[in-house]
Formats: structure tokens, sequence, C-alpha cells
């Protein structure tokens, strides 16, 4: 089926780990996004990717690394998990940067412990 | 800064009455703006987007207005339902290349019947 679809959707990781959110997109969007929603803070964007090999930080990307070496995946890695990275992550797609509309995934749900 | 704020966390209505949702933002000068809606374990979703040129937009039972002079827009749900119980983000896109959506925290809204 077409559409934005993100794995794991619920993971639980010791402190210090590293983990890989998955994302992956079939409408060969050029723009891509990742996002953690917070109590208290809503959507704050970590990263972005405008095409394959194209990525740029946003509002909150310490301790996260991107890559985009396929148009339609966009994995996001903790490289050393926090407690303060548990959270909802949500990964997004679009056109064009501007004037579109966003689709996003269901969300993957992190808890390091 | 930039800022975006919705104007409250929660809002309690009535079915059959209309939800008045306010997104304000200061230190800025869209050129859209998107609302969504989120629904709890699930990723937001585009309802509407209206242009900086457009004093409003319509869609079923939402209407949307943009006032560019109050930095304000105004997410209405006329004849509300339960169904429309759910949070509504409102979105800043400036328009420009290489600038993300900044979101709003969101307004949850609860219709009781």
């Amino acid at each position: 089926d077409a559409g934005i679809t993100q794995s794991p959707r619920y993971k639980i990781t010791e402190t210090g780990r590293q983990v890989t959110l998955m994302c992956h997109q079939t409408w060969s969007h050029s723009y891509m996004f990742w996002y953690r929603q917070d109590l208290g803070h809503g959507l704050r964007l970590i990263y972005y990717s405008a095409a394959a090999d194209i990525t740029d930080k946003g509002e909150v990307p310490d301790g996260y690394v991107v890559s985009r070496s396929k148009t339609e995946n966009f994995p996001l890695t903790l490289e050393s998990a926090t407690r303060s990275q548990t959270s909802v992550y949500f990964c997004a797609t679009t056109g064009s940067i501007s004037g579109n509309t966003i689709y996003f995934g269901e969300g993957s749900w992190l808890t390091v412990v | 800064s930039q800022k975006i704020e919705q104007n409250s966390e929660a809002l309690n209505i009535q079915e059959g009455k209309t939800a008045t949702l306010t997104c304000n933002y200061t230190n800025y000068s869209p050129a859209y703006l998107q609302w969504y809606r989120q629904d709890p374990g699930r990723g937001p979703v585009f309802l509407l987007l209206i242009r900086e040129n457009e004093k409003e937009k319509r869609k079923e039972r939402l209407k949307v207005t943009f006032d560019t002079t109050l930095k304000q827009s105004l997410f209405h749900i006329t004849a509300s339902q339960p169904a429309d119980s759910a949070t509504y983000l409102c979105a800043l896109d400036p328009g420009q290349a290489g600038t993300a959506l900044i979101f709003g925290k969101g307004t949850t809204l609860s219709v009781s019947s």
C-alpha cells in the first residue's frame, strides 16, 4: 500500500544503547522530516531532508543522526540513547517544502530506561 | 524569537455548538498556515491550508480564517459532533526554501453529547 510507514512502532531500550527508527514512503516525495512530540512541547523538528544525500538540522538535533541514501527511506539513529529521548517520534513527508500537505506516519513510541 | 501559540490546551463544548480554536504567532510572516487533526496514538492528519492573501477557507463544517494584521488564525467547527473530539494543531509555513513547518502545541477539543 502507498503511504508512509514507521518501524518499530514501540521500542524500549536501555540508556547508552544505539537505536534506529525507520521511515519509508512510497510517493517518491522529495522532503522527509523527523519530529518528536512531548507533553508541553508539541511537535519539534529534529532533522529534515530535501532529497537523497541532503539533510539539515531542525530545532532539536543533538543526540540524533540521520541519513538518506535512498529517496524513500529516512532512518533516525539515536547513537547513545538517554532518558530525555523518551518520546513519540513522527516521520513525515511532502513533495514541496511549502504550501503542501505534509503526511505523517503513525509514530514510533520510544522509551529509554 | 519566533513564537506560535494556541489559545488553550483544552476546549470543552456541547454537541451541536460551534468550536472556535485560536492560533497566534509573533515575529513571523508566514506564507501559509495549516491546520492538522491528531487523534490519540495517531499521527497528525492534514485538514486545511490557507494562504496569506486569503481571508477565509471552508471545507464542509470546517472554516479557517487568517488575519495577518492581528497575526492570528481562527479554526471553526460548526455543528460539532463527539467524533470531532481530537487535538488540533496549527502550523506556520514560512514559504521559504529550506524552512519546515513550525507547529503549535495543540488544543484538545472534547465534544460532549
